[in-house]
C-alpha cells in the first residue's frame, strides 16, 4: 500500500477555484468509489468534507465538490475564502477492507 | 452528535508498548451503525490508517502495523483502544480516533488527536 499521490501545495485568490488531485492506481482510486477528503486546520480536529467520491456531508459548504475519473479523484474548492487555507487529504478504499491516504496539500489563500 | 477525545501517556520508551483510549459521547460503541478508527500522523508527515474496529468486534489493520497492533472496544465504558507494541521513534506522532457511521469507507467524526512521542 503507497500513499496517494496529491501535489504538495496550491494557491488562489479569494474567490477563484483551484482543485487538488490525488492519484492511485486501479488496487485503490480507480477500483472503488470509496474516494473521501479531509480538512486539517493547525491544532483542530480534522473535518470530514467529501465522501463516495462526491457526496458532501450536512454542513460543507457546496462550494466543495469531488470527482474522479480513472485512478485520479479531484477536490475543487471554488470561491475561495480565506478560511479555506488548511492542508487537505484524500482516503481510498484500497481493498480487503483497508484504507491508504494522500501525501497532503496545502491549500494557501493569496 | 458524536465526541471523540482521545487520551494516554504522551511518552512511551522505545521497544515498550503505546497504549491509547478513545472515549465516545454522543453515541454508544454498543451500535451495529459504527466502525471506530485509529489513525495517525508523524510530524511534517501524512496521515496514515492504523486500523478499526466493529461493535462485534471484527477487526481490519493496517497490512504494515498489524503485527504490532490490536484495537478493541469496551462497551461497558463507551471507549475504543490502541495497542501497538515494540515502538521506535518512527512511531512518533499525532494519534486521532475516529467514527464511520455516515459512510463505513469514510471518517466523518474526529477526535482532536494526542501526541505520542516515542523516546527514552
Amino acid at each position: 500500500q503507497s500513499a496517494l499521490t496529491q501535489p504538495r501545495s496550491v494557491s488562489g485568490s479569494p474567490g477563484q477555484s483551484v482543485t487538488i488531485s490525488c492519484t492511485g492506481t486501479s488496487s485503490d482510486v480507480g477500483g472503488y468509489n470509496y474516494v473521501s477528503w479531509y480538512q486539517l486546520h493547525p491544532g483542530k480536529a480534522p473535518k470530514f468534507m467529501i465522501y463516495d467520491v462526491s457526496k458532501r456531508p450536512s454542513g460543507v459548504p457546496d462550494r466543495f465538490s469531488g470527482t474522479k475519473f480513472g485512478n485520479t479523484a479531484s477536490l475543487t474548492i471554488s470561491g475561495l475564502q480565506a478560511e479555506d487555507e488548511a492542508d487537505y487529504y484524500c482516503c481510498s478504499y484500497a481493498g480487503s477492507y483497508t484504507y491508504v491516504f494522500g501525501t497532503g496539500t496545502k491549500v494557501t489563500v493569496l | 452528535q458524536v465526541q471523540l477525545q482521545e487520551s494516554g501517556p504522551g511518552l512511551v520508551k522505545p521497544s515498550q508498548t503505546l497504549s491509547l483510549t478513545c472515549t465516545v459521547s454522543g453515541g454508544s460503541t454498543r451500535s451495529g451503525s459504527y466502525y471506530w478508527s485509529w489513525i495517525r500522523q508523524p510530524a511534517g508527515k501524512g496521515l496514515e490508517w492504523i486500523g478499526r474496529i466493529f461493535t462485534s468486534g471484527i477487526t481490519n489493520y493496517n497490512p504494515s502495523l498489524k503485527s504490532r497492533v490490536t484495537i478493541s472496544v469496551d462497551t461497558s465504558m463507551n471507549q475504543f483502544s490502541l495497542k501497538m507494541s515494540s515502538v521506535t521513534a518512527a512511531d512518533t506522532a499525532v494519534y486521532y480516533c475516529a467514527s464511520s457511521y455516515l459512510s463505513w469507507d469514510a471518517f466523518d467524526i474526529w477526535g482532536q488527536g494526542t501526541m505520542v512521542t516515542v523516546s527514552s
